[in-house]
């Protein structure tokens, strides 16, 4: 069974400008979570979807952050415009349910110079 | 909000020897989780603990769910060099029915031969 992905792997870019992550759940997992995880850090949740609604957005930064899972499958995480404090590991997580075991993808790696 | 600290923040043993962490909380979680993360890739499941006072096993590794409920420990016994890695514990909490996973700070292990 395919883990969950997430492209790109890496991405540089120059404070200011905007990038997107994307990222496919495992087959069937109706839970989708977004992660960040600052160097030195456990990763800390941005938002969790359930199918194509959003469940708990509480600690996404939304002047600048933005998510969506239009189809309930995959789903893209947007930042607009980028900061420094924003270079990290992003994480994309999957589960069969709310409730369920997450399963991580191998994260994007965001340097913003 | 809510904050998990784990300990030690890093350490050096040699190959064989018995390695302890723990993870303590100031707000009670309805389960607790031990995750390891290798460098580039997201966090994998090793242990899950449901219930006060649980023991479990997975090969070399052991885990408890505090009585408390505000804190676990992970054992590691005759480590190997693939034990190499970032620990994180974990505590998932209800919000209605969503399920929020808070992260610790991370144990990093290093095995010498």
């Amino acid at each position: 069974e395919a883990g969950v992905a997430q492209s790109p792997r890496y991405k540089i870019i120059e404070k200011r400008q905007s990038v997107a992550f994307w990222c496919n759940p495992i087959s069937g997992h109706a839970t989708l979570y977004w992660y960040q995880q600052i160097l030195g850090q456990g990763p800390k949740l941005l938002i969790q979807f359930q199918n194509n609604g959003v469940v708990d957005d509480s600690q996404l930064p939304k002047d600048r952050f933005s998510a969506e899972r239009l189809k309930g499958v995959d789903s893209t995480l947007k930042i607009q415009p980028a900061k420094l404090e924003d270079s990290a590991v992003y994480l994309c997580a999957s589960s069969l349910a709310a409730q369920g075991t997450q399963y991580f993808g191998p994260g994007t790696r965001l340097t913003v110079l | 909000g809510q904050q998990l600290n784990q300990s030690p923040q890093s350490m050096f043993i040699q190959e064989g020897e018995d390695v302890s962490m723990n993870c303590t909380s100031s707000s009670i979680f309805n389960t607790w989780l031990w995750y390891k993360q290798d460098p580039g890739e997201g966090p994998v499941l090793l242990i899950a603990l449901y219930k006060a006072g649980e023991l479990t096993s997975n090969g070399r590794l052991t885990a408890q769910f505090g009585i408390t409920r505000k804190d676990s420990f992970l054992n590691i016994s005759a480590s190997i060099p693939s034990d190499v890695g970032i620990y994180f514990c974990a505590g998932t909490s209800s919000t209605g029915t969503a399920s929020k996973l808070t992260f610790g700070t991370g144990t990093r292990l290093q095995v010498t031969l």
